[in-house]
């Protein structure tokens, strides 16, 4: 099987732009996590979709949304962009919403 | 809050030696206990897990080892190889949360 693919895998953007990154799950898994990684606060939850319905949300500002479409798919989304949101963003999908996988991520650099 | 901590946040052993790594969690409800390995420039990738039903796990050179009364877990890895060097990372869920608590890492370095 083919494993969790993110895109794009490295992104740069200005302070006040919006990004939007994509995660495309292990085939027949329905549950997809976002986690932010960073020297300083190390692996955080962003939020958890299962079925196109967000269950469960980091403590993260408003700015950070996400979506999961039918295929399982999910996108997320940074608005406003600041310095602070530079990161490694890491999709992971799981069959049985615990045993997680992780994708290679998407480095993003906020300028 | 919910709290994963890790220790050491470095370690250095011989080739052929065994590490070990060591987390404690808060949350009593705690029952599905993974570890990941990330390499540089890759995601995590799952090496072990254990569930609070059971108290160790044995893969090969790996084996993880659970202790619900003091919500200590911990990593062995035996007999350790240069592949083995890169950073180590122990997480905790809850029932019903979707999601994990992570310890903030362990970079291991296998010295050939």
């Amino acid at each position: 099987k083919a494993g969790v693919t993110q895109t794009p895998r490295y992104l740069i953007k200005t302070r006040g732009q919006q990004v939007t990154l994509s995660c495309s799950p292990i085939s027949g898994h329905r549950s997809v996590s976002w986690y932010q990684q960073t020297p300083g606060q190390g692996l955080q939850f962003l939020f958890e979709y299962f079925s196109e319905t967000q269950r469960n949300k980091g403590n993260f500002p408003g700015r950070f949304s996400g979506r999961q479409f039918s295929n399982s798919r999910s996108e997320m989304n940074v608005s406003t962009l600041e310095l602070g949101d530079s990161a490694l963003y890491l999709c992971a999908s799981s069959f049985d919403s615990q045993k997680q996988y992780f994708g290679p991520g998407t480095r993003l650099t906020v300028t | 809050g919910e709290n994963v901590e890790q220790h050491p946040s470095t370690l250095s052993v011989q080739e052929g030696d065994s590490a070990v790594i060591k987390c404690t969690y808060s949350d009593s409800a705690s029952n599905y206990f993974p570890w990941y390995k990330q390499e540089l420039g890759k995601g995590p990738q799952l090496i072990i897990d254990i569930r609070s039903n059971v108290g160790e796990k044995k893969d090969q050179r790996i084996a993880v080892t659970l202790n619900k009364t003091a919500k200590h877990f911990s990593l062995h890895i035996t007999e350790t190889q240069p592949e083995d060097s890169a950073v180590y990372f122990c997480a905790a869920s809850s029932p019903g949360t979707y999601k994990y608590i992570f310890g903030t890492g362990t970079r291991l370095k296998v010295l050939a």
